[in-house]
């Protein structure tokens, strides 16, 4: 029972390096999000995609960018990493986005310093 | 205004008393709304979710839903220690032909032994 998978876990970057966040679910569900959330702050959505090849912004999207190959991956990419960026980032994934929950991920702890 | 509104608390109750938790959103056309717990450090997981006015119970947690006032909320009766946690609302908005999930910034509940 796989689920949702994030990784890495945990990771340190310094100010201006690059990296992707993977995500993969083995549900096979429609909908994957990128969330980030900060010390006691509630989800902040980064961007959505509803299938293969279709993706959104969300609320916070400026310094990320997402691409939507399969059904199954949702990479989240970090481009000149900032301290701003310093946050758990959560990968969820539902089957349709209006009546079923979604299924989070563990998260990935990331600093930015 | 936030699109998806939550106190953040801390909502301190003692052992075996009702915890009332609120939400209000802005999207009159949300059609789908949920309720997740998150422990510190954990991944958000669904404890309810309600789609029509009224009430919805299931076991000791009750979801009440009031279109017209825009207002979801989550009542835990009998409250245990183990139910501390921070509380969720999450709202299925939609965006253009699909839909993105938006949450509040939670509402921390401590429950006293």
């Amino acid at each position: 029972n796989a689920g949702v998978t994030q990784t890495p876990k945990f990771r340190i970057l310094k100010i201006g390096q690059s990296m992707t966040l993977q995500c993969t679910q083995d549900m096979n569900h429609n909908y994957m999000y990128w969330y980030r959330q900060d010390p006691g702050m509630g989800l902040k959505l980064i961007y959505y995609s509803v299938g293969a090849g279709i993706t959104d912004k969300g609320e916070v999207p400026n310094g990320y960018n997402v691409s939507r190959s399969t059904t199954e991956d949702f990479p989240l990419r970090l481009e000149l990493a900032a301290p701003s960026q310093t946050s758990v980032y959560f990968c969820a994934s539902s089957y349709s986005p209006g009546f079923t929950e979604a299924f989070f991920g563990q998260g990935t702890r990331l600093t930015v310093v | 205004q936030k699109e998806v509104e939550q106190n953040s608390g801390p909502l301190s109750v003692p052992e075996g008393a009702i915890a009332s938790l609120n939400c209000t959103y802005s999207d009159r056309g949300s059609q789908s709304f949920f309720w997740y717990r998150q422990y510190s450090g954990k991944s958000p997981e669904l404890i309810m979710s309600i789609y029509s006015n009224g009430d919805k119970e299931d076991g000791r947690f009750t979801a009440q839903l009031n279109k017209a006032s825009q207002y979801v909320s989550l009542l835990i009766r009998d409250s245990q220690p183990s139910d501390s946690a921070t509380y969720l609302c999450a709202v299925n908005m939609i965006a253009d032909s699909s839909y993105k999930l938006i949450f509040g910034s939670g509402t921390r509940l401590l429950v006293r032994p």
